[in-house]
């Protein structure tokens, strides 16, 4: 059953904590991206990259960080710089991200609440 | 970045048409989309039209493209209860490395 899985589907973090987000895909796909969205917005990308060991910054990505150690594995930390984490995360996928006319697939997403 | 501009809101009846619009910031985004989210879900993909093209048909769904006023409509016949979700435009700028750029979304409702 191929696609993208993330996990958890709900994170609660206290203040000054670190928190790691899951994203694995088994669609054997090189680019991987991770937005945010929040009520009434559009999705704003925090980091993408287009192969492992290979990342580029996105729009907002102060007080994040991301790792891309295996091709099937993105994962985001937001770290406890970020001061206003609470916000849905949403992790895609695209075939090489060197094609304009290739899909990214999104998984289910992670709802990041703030205690 | 630039905004792809969206309205917010549409609320039909159940059979009618819906007509989503949507006006998109850089003429040399070769490839526009159209994906639908409902709640508390991910994104999926509903269609694509290439720049070249002026419009586009698939099943229920109809997609123009206005490439001089950079103007991209997604049109749904015979809309169905199950078709109430929240409906994004986006477009990949050339300076982007192929990420996409959204709209805020527009949250349709169907009504009975």
């Amino acid at each position: 059953d191929g696609g993208i899985t993330q996990s958890p589907k709900y994170l609660f973090r206290k203040e000054g904590q670190n928190v790691t987000l899951s994203c694995e895909q088994n669609l054997n796909h090189d680019a991987m991206y991770w937005y945010r969205q929040d009520p009434g917005q559009g999705l704003r990308l925090i980091y993408y990259s287009q192969i492992v060991n290979d990342f580029q910054k996105g729009d907002i990505a102060e007080g994040y960080s991301v790792s891309r150690e295996k091709k099937e594995s993105f994962p985001l930390t937001v770290t406890s710089a970020q001061k206003n984490p609470t916000a849905f995360y949403l992790c895609a996928s695209s075939s090489s991200g060197t094609a304009l006319q290739e899909t990214q697939y999104f998984g289910p997403g992670t709802r990041l609440l703030v205690l | 970045g630039e905004d792809v501009e969206q309205s917010l809101f549409l609320s039909v009846r159940e059979g009618d048409s819906s007509v989503i619009n949507c006006t998109y910031t850089d003429s040399s985004s070769t490839y526009l989309y159209w994906y639908k989210q409902e709640p508390g879900a991910g994104l999926q993909l509903l269609t694509y039209i290439f720049s070249n093209m002026d419009m586009k048909q698939d099943q229920r769904l109809t997609v123009l493209l206005n490439k001089k006023d950079k103007h991209l409509s997604l049109r749904i016949a015979d809309t169905q209860t199950g078709d109430s979700a929240i409906y994004f435009c986006a477009e990949i700028p050339s300076h982007s490395g192929y990420a996409l750029n959204f709209g805020k979304g527009t949250s349709l409702l169907v009504t009975p």
